[in-house]
C-alpha cells in the first residue's frame, strides 16, 4: 500500500514551458485535491475532483487545469509555466468530501522551479 | 468561509521543554480542526483532529489539542519535546457542511535544540 504518491519530485521550468504532474493513489478515494505551497502562506488549494471524470476550482486555479480520467489518478497541468508559479505541489486523496473525519492524505510533494 | 490564523511562524525550545503552537481559527458555522506534521522534505501527516465531543484531543508522538469553542482557538502542546519534533505544524480547518474547503494556516516551524 503505497498510499499517496507523486511523480516527478523535482523539476526545472522555463518561462512558457508546460508540464504535467501526476498523483496516484491506492486507497480507492473518492476526493482528490491538488494544493500549492509556497512560504508563510500555508497551502492553498488548487482544483480538486470529487470522483472519476468530475474537477473543481479550489482557491487558486488560474494558470493550471486538472483532468481526472481514472478514479486513482489526478493530474495537474501547467500549460505555459510563469516564475509565480515555483512552489511545492502537493497532492491529497480522502474517502470522503473535504477529508473529515478522516482527514487529508498527503503525497510527498514535487518541488517545481520556473525560470 | 473559514480562516485560520497561526499565531507564531516559529518557535525555538530545548529539548525535553513544554510547548504550546497556538491557533485561532474563524467561521460561521461548526467546524472540525485538523493539526497537521510536515517533515523536512515530507508531505503533511495527520498528527490530532477534533470533531466533536470531548475538548480536549489527543493525538500521535504524544502531542495533545484543546478545542476552546468561545476563544475559537485549537492550540497544540506537548508536556516534554525532543528533537525528533522539529518540523512544521500546520493548523487547518473545514466546516461541517460537506464540502471540500479546508483552509490551512501559514504553518509554524518548531525547533528543539538540545
Amino acid at each position: 500500500n503505497a498510499g499517496v504518491t507523486q511523480t516527478p519530485k523535482f523539476r526545472v521550468l522555463k518561462t512558457g514551458q508546460s508540464m504535467t504532474l501526476l498523483c496516484a493513489q491506492d486507497m480507492n478515494h473518492e476526493y482528490m485535491y491538488w494544493y500549492r505551497q509556497d512560504p508563510g502562506m500555508g497551502l492553498r488549494l488548487i482544483h480538486y475532483s470529487v470522483g472519476e471524470g468530475t474537477t473543481a476550482k479550489g482557491e487558486v486555479p488560474d494558470g493550471y487545469n486538472v483532468s481526472r480520467l481514472k478514479k486513482q489518478n489526478f493530474l495537474l497541468g501547467l500549460e505555459s509555466a510563469a516564475p509565480s508559479q515555483t512552489s511545492v505541489y502537493f497532492c491529497a486523496s480522502s474517502p470522503i468530501a473535504g477529508g473529515h473525519p478522516y482527514g487529508q492524505y498527503f503525497g510527498p510533494g514535487t518541488r517545481l522551479t520556473v525560470l | 468561509a473559514q480562516s485560520v490564523t497561526q499565531l507564531d511562524s516559529q518557535v525555538p525550545v530545548f529539548e525535553e521543554a513544554p510547548v504550546e503552537l497556538r491557533c485561532n481559527y474563524s467561521s460561521s458555522v461548526s467546524v472540525y480542526l485538523f493539526w497537521y506534521v510536515q517533515y523536512p522534505n515530507q508531505g503533511l501527516q495527520l498528527l490530532l483532529k477534533y470533531l466533536s465531543g470531548s475538548t480536549l484531543v489527543k493525538g500521535i508522538n504524544g502531542f495533545e489539542a484543546e478545542f476552546n469553542k468561545s476563544q475559537t482557538s485549537f492550540h497544540l502542546r506537548k508536556p516534554s519535546v525532543h528533537i525528533s519534533d522539529t518540523a512544521e505544524y500546520f493548523c487547518a480547518v473545514s466546516d461541517n457542511q460537506g464540502n471540500n474547503d479546508m483552509r490551512f494556516g501559514a504553518g509554524t516551524r518548531l525547533t528543539v535544540k538540545p
